[in-house]
Parts: C-alpha cells; structure tokens; sequence
C-alpha cells in the first residue's frame, strides 16, 4: 500500500514552453502533497505544499506564477511549470501524506526528469 | 573512508562492514527525523525514522540514534551489502503544526566496496 505515481517520468521540453507534472495516490487519499526539486548531486529542496480544495503553499524564493500547482482531487496534485527555461531543468519529486495515517510519514513519488533545451 | 566532494560527502566501505552515516539537523524545534535511501534516477525511500522523545530506534539491519542536545542523527547499517549503495539522506520536520514538508540533510553517498 501507500504508493505514489508520478507523470511523466521524464519529460523534454523547449526554452519557453510550459510542462505539466501529475502526482497520484494510488491507494489511498491525500489532503496534501508536497513538491520537492533535486539538483544533480545535491539534496531535496522543498518547494511547495499542495492542499486539496486551497491554494498552495511556496516555499520562500520559490515563484509562484512559475510554477503553478493544482490540487483538484484527493488523489492528484499537478504541477504545471510555465515558461520553461534551462535552469529549470532538475529532479522533481512528489510526496503525499495518508489522511487516514495519524503517524507522520511521507509517501515519495518516483521523480520527474524535466530537461530544458 | 569519507571526504567530501563538492555537494556530496562520500563514504566508502567494505561489503560486509557496518557504516555509520551522520547527519546534522538544524532546527531545534523538529522532534520527527526520517532516513531515507536514493537510489540513482529515483525517489527517496523510507528506511527508518524516531521521534525526539526517543534516542535510539532499530530496525532490520538498521539503528538511527539521535542526540538532541547536539541535533545529531546517525544511521547505522550493519553488514553492509551491495545493495545498500546509494545516496542517505536524514530528514526533519516538526509535526505539531499539522502537515509540513521535510527539511532534508545535504546527503551521503555509500559506496560499497566488494
């Protein structure tokens, strides 16, 4: 149980277009999902938090109108990056909390590989 | 050994050895630390995690101790096989305000030697 996809797991885009990254519960609900971003060879940055029914939260340096987030269901938080440019390019990584799990675990999605040419 | 490359600390054992990974936290406030495993080209996987009311919690093959009085964590895996190459990271959050992201450590990268 406890198992989170995510969509695509790689994804090429031109400088100047947008990328949609979808994450998915598959086995259980979740009221918020977070978004991480990894650098090669550096650590997990927290981006933003995703809350079903309500905008979400960034992250202090993290732009908003870049990188959109939508949390429509209980089970799927998308992250839409708009105006893709190189620096972008990164590891992006999902991770949802179980509503019904009172212990405070984190379910990681397998990471989306976005390259920006 | 261990040094330290330029994003991530490397420590090299033998197969078959135990390892002891460290990690420093950085806010007093945390009392729920995670360990988690990255393979190459993957997601982070869960491998063990304590609360700050505890300062030693086992696992299988696995002991994350914790030391609050100087925000240090450890990993310890015992026996070490091929497997368990890959990158560690230790993970903070503090769980009274509800649903919050993890901070995570910078990272150590296991090598197992054969």
């Amino acid at each position: 149980g406890a198992v989170v996809s995510q969509h695509p797991s790689r994804v090429i885009c031109k400088s100047g277009t947008s990328v949609k990254i979808e994450c998915r519960s598959l086995d259980f609900q979740a009221t918020t999902m977070f978004w991480y971003r990894q650098f090669p060879k550096q650590s997990l940055m927290l981006m933003a938090t995703s809350n079903e029914g309500s905008k979400a939260t960034y992250e202090q340096g993290v732009e908003k109108d870049k990188f959109l987030i939508n949390h429509a269901s209980l089970t799927l938080s998308t992250l839409t990056v708009t105006s893709a440019h190189p620096e972008d390019s990164s590891f992006y990584i999902c991770s949802a909390d179980d509503d019904r799990d009172r212990a405070y675990e984190q379910y990681f999605g397998p990471g989306t590989r976005l390259t920006v040419t | 050994g261990e040094s330290v490359g330029l994003h991530l600390p490397t420590l090299s054992v033998q197969e078959g050895d135990n390892s002891i990974i460290n990690c420093a936290y950085s806010n007093s406030a945390s009392d729920y630390f995670i360990w988690y495993k990255q393979e190459s080209g993957k997601g982070p996987q869960f491998i063990i995690d304590i609360r700050s009311n505890m300062d030693k919690r086992q696992g299988q093959r696995v002991t994350v101790l914790l030391n609050k009085t100087v925000k240090h964590l450890s990993l310890q895996i015992a026996a070490t096989q091929p497997g368990d190459s890959a990158v560690y990271f230790c993970a903070e959050t503090y769980s009274g305000g509800g649903a919050d992201g993890l901070t995570f450590g910078k990272g150590t990268h296991l090598i197992i030697q054969p």
